[in-house]
């Protein structure tokens, strides 16, 4: 068993839905990313969450430490959303590290 | 925000050969690390780059195979040596801006390496 799982693994939707991405981990963690992964490769760091809640734009992040979820939003989504989000952990045993969930590939339609 | 430059994109390489891929950064991180996303999958920590000193390495991974320089905080390279179509992967470079947990983490653009 993984020690981050995200759901689901494939995502499409219509252009203006709203996506709902989930992360579950195992392990005591100090914090949480999302990172969005584009087709060439490159990462771009979305949120960094200890606790509650953060918005930027039309995307949102929450987490709840007690149950070990996370949850990535996306309101009035877009084509140019499509990407992998990834959830990453910093393991509170070992901080300088990040275990990284296997993705969520989303594809968003016009 | 930090800037991490990755260089080459992508390459196509011919088995035996090696490639050398490099991350530049705009500005000081604490740490750098490298990793390796075989296709369909998530991300594996090769090693963490120490500046003057040799990469603390992950199980799994050699630094006859990966060797790894980090002359300053700033740059730092690894090495794919003598390649095989298993090595076809995306490599990345990250960096983290302070210590601890609440250190941020930034991205290369990212390596993708086809041996033929």
């Amino acid at each position: 068993k993984n020690e981050v799982e995200q759901s689901p693994q494939n995502l499409t939707a219509q252009e203006g839905e709203f996506i709902t991405i989930n992360c579950s981990y195992s392990v005591g963690i100090s914090a949480l990313h999302w990172l969005q992964q584009h087709p060439g490769g490159g990462i771009v760091s979305l949120f960094m969450l200890s606790s509650g809640k953060k918005k930027h734009g039309r995307l949102i992040a929450t987490i709840n430490i007690q149950e070990k979820h996370s949850s990535l939003h996306i309101t009035a989504s877009h084509p140019r959303d499509s990407a992998v989000y990834i959830c990453a952990v910093r393991w509170r045993g070992n901080t300088d590290k990040l275990i990284f969930g296997t993705g969520t590939r989303l594809q968003v339609f016009p | 925000s930090a800037v991490i430059s990755q260089k080459p994109s992508r390459d196509i390489c011919q088995r035996g050969t090696s490639l050398t891929i490099q991350c530049q950064v705009d500005s000081q991180v604490t740490m750098m690390f490298w990793y390796r996303q075989q296709p369909g999958q998530s991300l594996t920590l090769i090693a963490t780059a120490n500046q003057g000193s040799e990469a603390t390495y992950e199980s799994g991974f050699v630094i006859d195979k990966f060797p790894i320089s980090r002359p300053n905080l700033t740059f730092s390279t690894l090495t794919v040596s003598n390649m095989s179509p298993e090595d076809s992967s995306i490599y990345l470079c990250s960096g983290n801006r302070g210590n601890g947990p609440l250190a941020v983490a930034f991205f290369g653009q990212g390596t993708r390496l086809t041996v033929v």
